[in-house]
């Protein structure tokens, strides 16, 4: 399988919100409801933010959001605070116990 | 609180055999449903899942590297470990382990990642 597509980076300002596109195919993304979105500060574990699709874990705080469309998932971080600057990675489920990943985005607080 | 880390070689030779240990705590993997992945990241690219074992010993793999991975765990030592053969520099990546419920499509917990160098 094919590794999602990210934009490599995007940006905004504190209390903006920012959007987060991950594409993939009729195979992944389109064909099941289990995206997951993990957020990770290098050198430190991953974090699960968002899972099936709009799903938020225990702690995570309601300022982040998924949702999709089609073949594309998207995360939203509204109201963007400096710790929220990190690397995000989508991953869908691909059938037959796989899973893919998203090249990764990385979110810069300006 | 569930807590994952990885140990291992940082540095292995090309067709060498890497072995990674995944060392847990907070869960037990003879709990029903329960499975613990491996996934690498190497640098500047996406991450990849690589296997999983479940609580009832059922494994699955990434079926491009199948034939080159085994992974096993050890319940009494809360530990999972990974066997990759024929290592090659195109493996140098960060390796991390994850925890996973059954039922699930995703990790909820993972370790920092140890960083794996393929070089002669």
């Amino acid at each position: 399988q094919s590794a999602l597509t990210q934009p490599a980076s995007v940006s905004g300002s504190p209390g903006q919100s920012i959007t987060i596109s991950c594409t993939g195919t009729s195979s992944d993304v389109g064909s099941y409801n289990l995206v997951s979105w993990y957020q990770h500060h290098p050198g430190k574990a991953p974090k699960l933010m968002i899972y099936e699709g709009s799903k938020r874990p225990s702690g995570v705080s309601n300022r982040f959001s998924g949702s999709k469309s089609g073949n594309t998932a998207s995360l939203t971080i509204s109201g963007l605070q400096a710790e929220d600057e990190a690397d995000y990675y989508c991953c869908s489920y691909a059938g037959g116990s796989t899973l893919v990943f998203g090249g990764g985005t990385k979110l810069t607080v300006l | 609180q569930i807590t994952l880390k990885e140990s291992g070689p940082t540095l292995v030779k090309p067709t060498q055999t890497l072995t990674l240990t995944c060392t847990f705590s907070g869960f037990s993997l003879s709990t029903s449903g329960v499975g613990v992945g491996w996934l690498r990241q190497p640098p500047g690219k996406a991450l990849e899942w690589l296997a999983l074992i479940y609580w009832d010993d059922d494994k699955r793999y990434n079926p491009s590297l199948k034939s080159r991975l085994t992974i096993t765990k050890d319940t009494s030592k809360n530990q999972v470990v990974l066997t990759m053969t024929n290592m090659d520099p195109v493996d140098t990546a960060t390796y991390y382990c994850a925890h996973r419920r059954g039922g699930d499509y995703h990790y909820d917990y993972w370790g920092q990642g140890t960083l794996v160098t393929v070089s002669s």
